[in-house]
């Protein structure tokens, strides 16, 4: 059975503190891992696909990584529009699309 | 482009009642799936479609129906609504990228509470 276990659980950062959040994974033979941003109320927003270990992946402020047990979405520099919770999801190869869902990082930034 | 668009927004049921929630995408994606989203649970598969005329069941499909009748839309059916039941729900489509797919495109979502 494929998991995915994220920490921390919430994290909160002034502007500017840097961090990273973390998705560790379990599954037999991975197709992708993705990231995505949640806002309240909205649906996920795509942010990054990683297809094998070693991959980096960079959009302004954000930068994944992927290894054969975890991947990394560090923050630099964050701002307080950054404020969301974090999905990390896995796709095992052979299932379509289908994807299993970590529980997600709430971050807050502060002023 | 809208994207992938869900209606209701908001809806509340009596135990016992059934209704549809509605999900359509104009981006001629082959796959969607259903997922319900409880605190503490992370998203859930219920049903997914890798095309029209074929669906599957996901994780927690019990109480739930679907039917890929056209490309563009996946409407997910709450046979005899039970609190159990009361989450939000997510619709999302995807595309064949090789032999695996890209990114899922996500709804707003629905938020129905069964009293």
């Amino acid at each position: 059975e494929d998991q995915v276990t994220q920490s921390p659980e919430a994290l909160r950062l002034q502007e500017g503190e840097s961090s990273s959040l973390n998705c560790s994974y379990t599954v037999s033979g991975l197709r992708g891992l993705f990231w995505y941003r949640q806002d309240p109320g909205k649906g996920p927003e795509f942010l990054f696909t990683l297809y094998s270990a070693g991959e980096e992946k960079e959009k302004e402020r954000l930068k994944a990584t992927l290894t054969k047990k975890e991947s990394f979405l560090h923050i630099t520099a964050p701002k307080p529009e950054d404020s969301a919770t974090y999905l990390c999801a896995v796709q095992r190869a052979g299932t379509a699309s289908k994807l299993t869902f970590g529980t997600g990082t709430r971050l807050q930034v502060t002023l | 482009n809208a994207g992938v668009t869900q209606t209701p927004k908001f809806q509340v049921l009596k135990t016992g009642q059934s209704m549809t929630l509605q999900c359509a995408q104009d981006m001629n994606h082959e796959y969607m799936s259903w997922y319900r989203q409880d605190p503490g649970m992370g998203l859930r598969l219920i049903h997914y479609s890798v095309g029209a005329g074929i669906t599957d069941q996901g994780e927690v499909p019990n109480g739930y129906n679907v039917s890929r009748s056209t490309t563009e839309d996946f409407p997910l059916r709450l046979l005899s609504a039970a609190p159990s039941q009361t989450s939000v729900y997510f619709c999302a489509s995807s595309y064949q990228q090789g032999k695996s797919f890209g990114e899922a495109f996500f709804g707003q979502g629905t938020r129905l509470t069964v009293v």
